[in-house]
């Protein structure tokens, strides 16, 4: 049972254009989502977060939506550059051990995203 | 601040064997979890720790296991290993400040057996 799916395996952008990646998750119990960029042979790093209080955050080229009805969230990266080029991973988390833990994320299976100069 | 460290980078075991990874968080991370990443699965949860005490646990069997130690280091061990089992293990610690903050990941642990 996959709550946390990344339908699009992979995506191509030209330099400069905006990059759209695009999660889906079913567990109405997950209430912060993060995303994670990921280098082979790396550790996954964390890039941005929503907590679901609001439906947008951005930090710097990175803005992500949130559309809880639709149980939807989408990182838009712009303008995209050659060295964004890695596989994007969404996580989501729900609360655990009386609201303490958030240790435990579910992981999309990835979106391997190429910024071609 | 040091980012999470792992050691040892690549480890090659012998199915039957048993193994110990180890990990260091950040600097004032109470809060230590383990995943594994396979081509098949993904990354998936194994265990969280917080202040010497396991709090979540995925859904591995038995031969999976965990600690964390007073200064919030963590190992993990795998027994009777399989060949399933080969995967990169990764590390992550998070601040229990605030409700609602990222996990952090070490470079992970390759983990090749034969």
């Amino acid at each position: 049972d996959q709550q946390v799916k990344q339908n699009s395996p992979s995506l191509s952008v030209q330099e400069g254009r905006i990059s759209i990646l695009n999660c889906d998750y079913t567990n109405s119990m997950f209430d912060y989502f993060l995303w994670y960029k990921k280098y082979p042979a790396e550790g996954p790093t964390f890039l941005i977060s929503i907590s679901s209080i609001k439906d947008k955050n951005e930090d710097g080229r990175f803005t992500v939506f949130l559309n809880k009805s639709a149980k939807h969230l989408s990182l838009h990266i712009v303008p995209s550059q050659p060295g964004d080029s890695a596989v994007y991973f969404c996580a989501a988390s729900a609360p655990y051990a009386g609201g303490t833990s958030y240790g435990k994320l579910t992981f999309g299976q990835g979106t391997i995203l190429t910024v071609h100069p | 601040k040091a980012g999470v460290t792992q050691t040892p980078r690549y480890l090659i075991k012998t199915r039957g064997q048993q193994v110990t990874l180890s990990c260091s968080p950040i600097s004032g991370h109470r809060s230590v979890s383990w995943y594994q990443q396979t081509p098949g699965q993904g990354l998936q949860f194994l265990f969280e720790y917080f202040s010497e005490t396991q709090r979540n646990k995925g859904n591995f069997p038995g031969r999976f296991s965990g600690r964390q130690f007073s200064n919030s280091r963590s190992e993990m061990n795998v027994s009777t290993l399989e060949l399933g089992d080969s995967a990169l293990y990764l590390c992550a610690s998070r601040s229990d400040r605030a409700r609602n903050s990222p996990l952090h990941f070490g470079n992970g642990t390759r983990l090749t057996v034969t």
